[in-house]
């Protein structure tokens, strides 16, 4: 069973609007962390927002939240008030468990297009 | 903040040579190092994660004679890419942590292209 599942391969939402990047989990640890990145057609890989299991409150970032559904194992990422350099591939990721070497599983990311 | 020193960013190499792709940690410890590869339009897949001063663990599926992973300090990692072929072109990104385990700092990738 996939870990992390994006169900949207391209999204396209209008300057300025608000959009929601779908995320939704597996597993059956308790502790947990997941993860958004921004990775812009040069390749790096950009942090955005975490949130850890044991959040009761939603993380947020600037223009960057997580709508956090921990019974529908859902981590949504929504951008507000979009930019064209908003414009990239975004990837959910999961960290199971605790500890330095646990690693990030990414699911298959979305393709965000920002329209003028 | 942490930074992760990725070199080369892109490589063009021949077919049957060798190619080797430093992950340099600039302020801070990495004790744990992951090496991610990467096809066009695709996600992350983990190679292998490798700790300082021990032996790296290849993910299933991953040649480890083939990706040769070194990280003999706790600023250092490569990935060397062995007898490299056409099907090897690909994206390249390491991922590293320190002990206390707070985030994960990315290189910048390796663009690998073998003709």
């Amino acid at each position: 069973a996939q870990k992390i599942t994006q169900t949207q391969p391209g999204m396209f939402v209008q300057e300025k609007e608000a959009v929601t990047l779908d995320c939704t989990y597996d597993t059956s640890d308790q502790s947990y962390g997941l993860f958004w990145y921004k990775q812009p057609s040069s390749g790096e890989m950009i942090f955005l927002i975490y949130q850890g299991s044991y959040d009761e409150q939603n993380a947020t970032e600037g223009r960057y939240s997580l709508n956090f559904q921990k019974a529908r194992k859902s981590a949504n990422l929504v951008i507000s008030a979009s930019q064209l350099g908003d414009s990239a591939m975004y990837f959910c990721a999961m960290r199971e468990g605790s500890g330095s070497a646990r690693q990030l599983t990414f699911g298959s990311g979305t393709q965000l297009t920002v329209l003028p | 903040g942490a930074v992760v020193s990725q070199h080369p960013s892109r490589v063009i190499c021949k077919s049957g040579t060798s190619v080797k792709i430093e992950c340099r940690s600039l302020d801070f410890q990495a004790t744990t190092m992951f090496w991610y590869r990467q096809f066009p339009k695709k996600s992350l897949m983990l190679m292998a994660t490798s700790n300082e001063g021990s032996k790296a663990t290849y993910e299933q599926g991953v040649e480890k004679d083939k990706f040769l992973i070194n990280h003999a300090s706790l600023t250092l990692s490569t990935l060397t890419v062995t007898s490299a072929h056409p099907e090897d072109s690909s994206f390249y990104i390491c991922s590293a942590r320190d002990a206390k385990g707070y985030g994960y700092t990315f290189g910048s990738g390796t663009r690998l292209t073998v003709v």
